[in-house]
């Protein structure tokens, strides 16, 4: 099982609304990660869990919250979005120390903001 | 940081021919470069992946080679297909410390095989 799950596929919300995005792996992955693509362009790299710890943040503003619960399971919380957020947010994951460094990508969440 | 530059942004060719997308990176510290597809709406997936201990790799039409004095690397695609018309992304990545990685994408080549 390769499979990274991401719910909703599609999110329409108002900016002073608050959402979730939620992501799943059950490969055994103690990496996980939120990207977030523009149209017509590549992923950027958001957050980095390693160990259900967060280990990376790209400068993201607050406004975007992550969230991992446990080793499977990875939230992306979001709060008083500008229309400029409105992406494709992907999720990844990957094994942690270890010679295979696959990353799998789910098949994300498209968010529009209005 | 790493910076991956990705040329060229858009390719297109006779189906039946061959496709050369080239890629380089800044951080000599990179180890790992995997090569994504992404067709229209689609997540990214993931298509073949070198290691810096390896100068070419291939995987039946696909091939990737390396060149770590130069810091580039390339994506080969023979006998190219109406199928393999997608947006292909390189990415650098290196180990930090815990074991996680950061990838870096390239900025993307759109690659349309004509029939």
């Amino acid at each position: 099982d390769t499979e990274v799950t991401q719910t909703p596929k599609h999110l329409v919300m108002g900016m002073t609304n608050k959402k979730s995005l939620k992501c799943e792996q059950h490969m055994g992955h103690r990496a996980m990660y939120w990207y977030k693509q523009k149209a017509k362009k590549p992923p950027e790299l958001m957050f980095v869990y390693s160990y259900e710890k967060l280990s990376i943040n790209e400068s993201v503003p607050s406004r975007f919250s992550p969230e991992c619960p446990n080793s499977s399971l990875l939230n992306l919380h979001l709060h008083a979005l500008q229309p400029e957020d409105s992406a494709l947010y992907l999720c990844a994951s990957s094994q942690v120390g270890h010679s295979i460094d696959t990353i799998y990508f789910g098949e994300g969440s498209w968010l529009t903001v209005v | 940081g790493e910076n991956v530059e990705q040329h060229p942004s858009t390719l297109s060719v006779q189906e039946g021919d061959s496709a050369v997308i080239k890629c380089t990176y800044s951080d000599s510290a990179s180890n790992y470069f995997p090569w994504y597809k992404q067709e229209l709406g689609k997540r990214p997936q993931l298509i073949i992946d070198i290691r810096s201990n390896v100068g070419e790799k291939k995987d039946q039409r696909i091939a990737v080679t390396l060149n770590k004095t130069a810091k580039h690397f390339s994506l080969h695609i023979t006998e190219t297909q109406p199928e393999d018309s997608a947006v292909y992304f390189c990415a650098a990545s290196r180990r930090m410390d815990t074991g996680r990685r950061a990838l870096t994408f390239g900025s993307g080549t759109r690659l349309q095989v004509q029939p």
